[in-house]
């Protein structure tokens, strides 16, 4: 079975510093995708960032980056200059072509962005 | 804009009845899915589909039923709805591995 862990079930962080939100994933494929969506009070899921696993380097967009270990199946999302708007949810999420490319999800964090 | 529209934001329906959530795209995706969102547990894949009349079962069928009879529509069926189907069901269209978008959500509750 493949797994998505996230082991932080909350987090603050206050504007302008960097957070670092964890996840862990569990998979015998070789071939797949790794994402993390951003879920606000909205509840519009919104694609943060994207990385396929055979690209060694790392995804950035803008602020949010990742740090993606393939051999430890890990897959961070480091959030520079935080703002008010992070606030939300943060789903780490897992996709194979084998499945259907059916998204797997950890459970979240949530993350709290104060003044 | 592309868009995937759930028919409704909020439902309250009665323990027993029949309960039709929609889902529809209009992005032409082959690929749409139905995740339930509970507090602490994260989304949770009930079914998908990868083309029409076509339907797989995701982690937790158990209650739940879908229909595909059009490309763009995909709807989600509770048989008989029960109060431990309250939830937050969120439907999402994909084109294979490029990556999702999802409705906006219902939030069921079961009464």
């Amino acid at each position: 079975a493949q797994t998505v862990t996230q082991s932080q079930p909350e987090m603050s962080v206050q504007e302008a510093e960097t957070v670092t939100l964890s996840c862990t994933y569990d998979t015998s494929e070789s071939n797949y995708y790794l994402f993390w969506y951003k879920q606000p009070p909205s509840r519009q899921m919104i694609l943060v960032i994207r990385q396929e696993a055979y690209k060694q380097q790392n995804a950035t967009e803008n602020r949010f980056s990742v740090n993606f270990q393939k051999a430890a199946k890990s897959f961070s999302l480091k959030i520079s200059d935080s703002q008010l708007g992070d606030t939300a949810m943060y789903f780490c999420a897992f996709m194979t072509s084998n499945s259907g490319y059916a998204l797997n999800f950890g459970k979240g964090t949530s993350l709290l962005v104060t003044p | 804009d592309v868009k995937v529209t759930q028919s409704s934001r909020y439902l309250v329906k009665r323990t027993g009845e029949k309960v039709f959530l929609e889902c529809v795209q209009d992005m032409d995706h082959e690929n749409m899915f139905w995740y339930r969102q509970d507090p602490g547990l994260g989304l949770r894949l009930i079914y998908f589909s990868y083309d029409v009349k076509m339907k797989e079962k995701g982690d937790i069928p158990e209650g739940y039923s879908v229909s595909r009879e059009k490309k763009e529509r995909f709807s989600l069926i509770l048989e008989s709805a029960s109060t431990n189907q309250t939830s937050m069901y969120l439907c999402a269209s994909s084109l294979s591995g490029v990556g999702y978008t999802f409705g906006s959500g219902t939030r069921l509750t079961v009464v």
